[in-house]
């Protein structure tokens, strides 16, 4: 079973520059989620779809991020433009849902992320 | 919002011996996971916990959901230098409505000297 697909692996800009990272998840998963993961620290929920919809965006910096996914399977995160403080791996992670009576089971797959350099 | 606090931060350890490493919160969380996570690859899912007490292992790992539900342990048993690596602990919380939110802990990085 392929797993979850990014690109770039890698991307350096400039500040004020815009950049956009691509996701394609595990097929059959409905839930994509994006994650900015800082060094030394563990990943960050972005944003979360479920099919073509938000679900929870509430950590993702509106004014310079944005991200879609009109058809319900890959998807894509923009920033513009990008700040210092956006250096950091965009890791994209995609899930199903498997309910076994009272307990839901949520385990996300991730892919191997994109590392932002901004200069 | 929620926080788990994962201890310890960094180790290192002879190749052949047990390491344990926890994480703890002040919230409940419905869920809890053991990732590891390789340089330049994203995590990938050890262990999953569904419920309090529960003791689950995978080969040389064994991974426990505390009974409060705000911690968990893992251990690995009779480490080996591919066992390098940073390993996060993450607790979901499940909020209605097809939402939830994972949380995941800053990381323990461990070395294994051979």
């Amino acid at each position: 079973e392929a797993g979850v697909a990014q690109s770039p692996r890698y991307k350096i800009i400039e500040k004020r520059q815009s950049v956009a990272f691509w996701c394609n998840p595990i097929s059959g998963h409905a839930t994509l989620y994006w994650y900015q993961q800082i060094l030394g620290q563990g990943p960050k929920l972005l944003i979360q779809f479920q099919n073509n919809g938000v679900v929870d965006d509430s950590q993702l910096p509106k004014d310079r991020f944005s991200a879609e996914r009109l058809k319900g399977v890959d998807s894509t995160l923009k920033i513009q433009p990008a700040k210092l403080e956006d250096s950091a791996v965009y890791l994209c992670a995609s899930s199903f849902q498997v309910r076994y009576w009272d307990i839901l089971s949520v385990e996300q797959y991730f892919g191997p992320g994109t590392r932002l350099t901004v200069t | 919002g929620q926080q788990l606090n994962q201890s310890p931060q960094s180790m290192f350890i002879q190749e052949g011996e047990d390491v344990s490493m926890n994480c703890t919160s002040s919230s409940i969380f419905n869920t809890w996971l053991w990732y590891k996570q390789d340089p330049g690859e994203g995590p990938v899912l050890l262990i999953a916990l569904y419920k309090a007490g529960e003791l689950t292992s995978n080969g040389r790992l064994t991974a426990q959901f505390g009974i409060t539900r705000k911690d968990s342990f893992l251990n690995i048993s009779a480490s080996i230098p591919s066992d390098v690596g940073i390993y996060f602990c993450a607790g979901w919380t499940y909020s209605g409505a097809g939402s939830y939110q994972l949380t995941f802990g800053k990381g323990t990085k461990l070395s294994v000297i051979p």
